[in-house]
């Protein structure tokens, strides 16, 4: 069946400007994640939603960073006056529910500030 | 908070051999422990997990081994192939997973 799926695959944009990356996960995961992954390391958590409501936005690394799931489905991550160090690969993941356990990820977006 | 750290971070072996990477982490209640594949420009690929009631998990040629005690767990990919030639993560979970910083598996033909 089909996996989780990112667009864009890539962006490319200047910094100060406002950026939008999409998550379209499993069909009927409840769970979704958002993780950002810089190169050489591992998946830094940011966000997870249960259904439409984000149940921990911890990870986020400040205010300029939101996301949003409205319908408890697809997932837009977004990004305010971008930074440099916004410079990332964007990945998304999802689960069956949230005491599964097991998340699958997409093939990620890699943003990029100029 | 929950850290893991995983060695090595680069394992080069031969074709054929076996080939072992080593987790800890630091957080008693982590009951979730899976291991992921990365190949270049793509998302991380879930390819084998382990829960805290279980010792040992095999599937083909891997198995994740987990010491609770030691707070431990490796991955053992034996009769490696060129395919195997990516980046593992190792990661614990409570409910939130906290990764490796990754390994960097080579295999020579």
């Amino acid at each position: 069946g089909a996996g989780v799926s990112q667009t864009p695959s890539n962006k490319v944009t200047e910094k100060g400007k406002y950026v939008e990356l999409r998550c379209d996960p499993i069909s009927g995961h409840t769970a979704l994640y958002w993780y950002r992954q810089s190169l050489g390391q591992g998946p830094e958590f940011l966000i997870y939603f249960q259904g439409t409501g984000a149940a921990d936005d911890s990870g986020l690394p400040n205010d300029r960073f939101f996301a949003v799931r409205p319908e408890g489905s697809v997932s837009t991550l977004k990004i305010q006056r971008t930074e440099r160090g916004d410079s990332a690969v964007y990945l998304c993941a999802s689960s069956s529910s949230p005491s599964s356990y097991e998340q699958y990820f997409g093939p990620g977006t890699r943003l990029t500030v100029t | 908070g929950e850290n893991v750290e995983q060695h090595p971070s680069t394992l080069s072996v031969q074709e054929g051999d076996s080939a072992v990477i080593k987790c800890t982490y630091s957080d008693s209640a982590s009951n979730y422990f899976p291991w992921y594949k990365q190949e270049l420009g793509k998302g991380p690929q879930l390819i084998i997990d382990i829960r805290s009631n279980v010792g040992e998990k095999k599937d083909q040629r891997i198995a994740v081994t987990l010491n609770k005690t030691a707070k431990h767990f490796s991955l053992h990919i034996t009769e490696t192939q060129p395919e195997d030639s990516a980046v593992y993560f190792c990661a614990a979970s409570n409910y939130q997973l906290i990764w490796g910083a990754g390994t960097k598996l080579i295999i020579k033909p």
